[in-house]
C-alpha cells in the first residue's frame, strides 16, 4: 500500500522558536494531504486541508498564521508552528489522499513535538 | 457524515474474538462504514470497509445489519498487538474530504 512519511518523528522545542513538520508521499503524488493534532488520551482533530499548489483550508478555530502549511509538490506538504507554546505541545499526523482507493486516507507515523 | 456511537473501552482475551460495534442510525444509502485504528502513538491505520454486504480481509471482518443503522468489526483472533483505539467512520466513498474520527472504542486485549 501507499507509504507516507513524516519528519522529524520527535521534536522538541523551547517556547517562541517555530518548527517545521514534513510530511511526504513515498510511492504515490498526492494532491490532497490532510493535517490532524491529536492531544493526549483525544481523538484526532482536523487542522486544514491542504492541496497542492493553493493555499491550505483552515477549520475553524485554527490559526492560518500560526499554523502555516505549504504544499509545494505533489509529495511533500510541511507544516510551520511559528512561535511555539507550551499548548502546542501535541501529536500532528499528517495523510494523504489516494483517490479511488479503497482505503480513503494514508496516515504518516505522526510527530509528537514538546514546546519547553 | 452520518454520526456514529462506540463504546468507550472494550476488553479481550487474547486469542478470543474480539467483537466491535457502532451504531450509525442516520447512515444515507450511499455511505460506507470505514474502520480504522489507532495504536498508541502512531498514525490510524485502515481496517476495512463495506456498504451493505459482510466483508472480510486479512485482518477482519466486518458485519453490517440488514437495515444498515449498526455493525460489527471482528478481529477473529485478538493478539496483544490488536490493543488500540478502534474507530467507526461513516463517510461517502471518495468524497475527497478528511476522516472525521470520533472518539472510538479503546480495546484492550490482555494476556
Amino acid at each position: 500500500g501507499a507509504v507516507v512519511s513524516q519528519h522529524p518523528s520527535r521534536v522538541i522545542c523551547k517556547s517562541g522558536t517555530s518548527v517545521k513538520i514534513e510530511c511526504r508521499s513515498l510511492d504515490f503524488q498526492a494532491t490532497t494531504m490532510f493535517w490532524y493534532r491529536q492531544f493526549p488520551k483525544k481523538s484526532l482533530m482536523l487542522m486544514a486541508t491542504s492541496n497542492e499548489g493553493s493555499k491550505a483550508t483552515y477549520e475553524q478555530g485554527v490559526e492560518k498564521d500560526k499554523f502555516l502549511i505549504n504544499h509545494a509538490s505533489l509529495t511533500l506538504s510541511t507544516l510551520t508552528v511559528t512561535s511555539a507554546h507550551p499548548e502546542d505541545s501535541s501529536f500532528y499526523i499528517c495523510s494523504a489522499r489516494v483517490p479511488g482507493s479503497p482505503n480513503e486516507q494514508f496516515f504518516g507515523p505522526g510527530t509528537r513535538l514538546t514546546v519547553l | 457524515d452520518a454520526k456514529t456511537t462506540q463504546p468507550p473501552s472494550m476488553d479481550c482475551a487474547e486469542g478470543r474474538a474480539a467483537n466491535l460495534p457502532c451504531n450509525h442510525s442516520t447512515i444515507s444509502g450511499n455511505e460506507y462504514v470505514y474502520w480504522y485504528r489507532q495504536i498508541h502513538s502512531q498514525g490510524p491505520q485502515y481496517i476495512i470497509h463495506g456498504l451493505k454486504n459482510n466483508e472480510t480481509n486479512e485482518m477482519a471482518s466486518l458485519i453490517i445489519t440488514e437495515d444498515r443503522k449498526s455493525s460489527t468489526l471482528i478481529l477473529p483472533h485478538a493478539t496483544l498487538r490488536d490493543t488500540a483505539v478502534y474507530y467507526c467512520i461513516v463517510r461517502v466513498v471518495d468524497s475527497g474530504y478528511a476522516l472525521n474520527f470520533g472518539k472510538g472504542t479503546s480495546l484492550l486485549v490482555t494476556p
